[in-house]
C-alpha cells in the first residue's frame, strides 16, 4: 500500500462547480497533514495545513478523517484559476514528509 | 530576494559530463531539501540537511552528490548521470526538521541526452 494515495483525475469540472479531492494514508501515526498546489511545471505551495478540527480558508475546505485515515479538501464555486494539481502531503514512517502523486483539477468556463 | 532560488532553471547535459545545481534560501531556515519529480510521479525525496548536517540519504545512486557549506546553501552535483535521471529537481527549506511547511524553490528541469 502507499503510503499517501490520491486519485491523480483529471478532475474536470465547471467554473462555479463544487469539487472534493480524497487522500488516504497509510501511517496511522501521522501528526501533520498538508494539502498543496502546484501550477504546470512550477514548484509546489502550500495551500493550507489540515488540523483535527478540520479548517475552512475562503471557498477551500480541509477535512481529516483520523479512524478511516483520510483527509479531503473540498472546493466551492471553482475558479478558472483553481486549475491546478493539489497535493496531499503527510508526515511518514521516518517523519519525513511523504508527497502524494497530486490530483489534476481542470476548471472549464 | 525571493524566499528560495535556484540555478539554472533549465540544464540539459550528456552522461558523461559534470553539472552542479545551486540553491539558495533567504528566510533564515535550518533545514534543506532535494527533491525529484518525474513525470507522473510523486515528489521523491533525495536528501536532507539539518544546520547544515547530512541526516538523511534516500538510497540515492552515488552520481549525485550534495554539499551544504552553509545553512542558506546547497548544491547537487552530477555525474555521469542516465537518461532516467532527466526530472524536475526542487530543493526546498522548512524552519527545522519538525513537520513544518516547506518552501520550494522554482526547479531545475535537467535533460540528460
Amino acid at each position: 500500500r502507499k503510503e499517501v494515495e490520491q486519485d491523480p483525475g483529471p478532475f474536470n469540472v465547471p467554473e462555479g462547480a463544487t469539487v472534493a479531492f480524497n487522500c488516504t494514508y497509510s501511517n496511522s501515526a501521522s501528526q501533520s497533514f498538508f494539502w498543496y498546489r502546484q501550477d504546470c511545471r512550477k514548484e509546489p505551495k502550500l495551500l493550507m495545513s489540515v488540523y483535527s478540527s478540520g479548517n475552512e480558508d475562503g471557498r477551500f475546505t480541509a477535512q481529516l478523517n483520523r479512524a478511516s485515515q483520510y483527509i479531503s479538501l473540498l472546493i466551492r464555486d471553482s475558479k478558472l484559476s483553481d486549475s491546478a494539481t493539489y497535493l496531499c502531503v503527510v508526515d511518514g514512517n521516518t517523519g519525513k514528509l511523504i508527497f502524494g502523486q497530486g490530483t489534476t483539477l481542470q476548471v472549464k468556463p | 530576494e525571493t524566499g528560495v532560488t535556484q540555478t539554472p532553471r533549465h540544464l540539459v547535459m550528456g552522461m558523461t559530463n559534470k553539472k552542479s545545481l545551486k540553491c539558495e534560501q533567504h528566510l533564515g531556515h535550518n533545514a534543506m531539501y532535494w527533491y525529484k519529480q518525474s513525470a507522473k510521479k510523486p515528489l521523491e525525496l533525495m536528501f536532507v540537511y539539518n544546520f547544515k548536517e547530512q541526516t538523511e540519504n534516500n538510497s540515492v545512486p552515488s552520481r549525485f552528490s550534495p554539499e551544504c557549506p552553509n545553512s542558506s546553501h546547497l548544491f547537487l552535483h552530477l555525474h555521469t548521470l542516465q537518461p532516467e535521471d532527466s526530472a524536475l529537481y526542487l530543493c526546498a527549506s522548512s524552519q527545522d526538521l519538525r513537520m513544518d511547511e516547506q518552501f520550494f524553490g522554482p526547479g531545475t528541469r535537467l535533460t540528460v541526452l
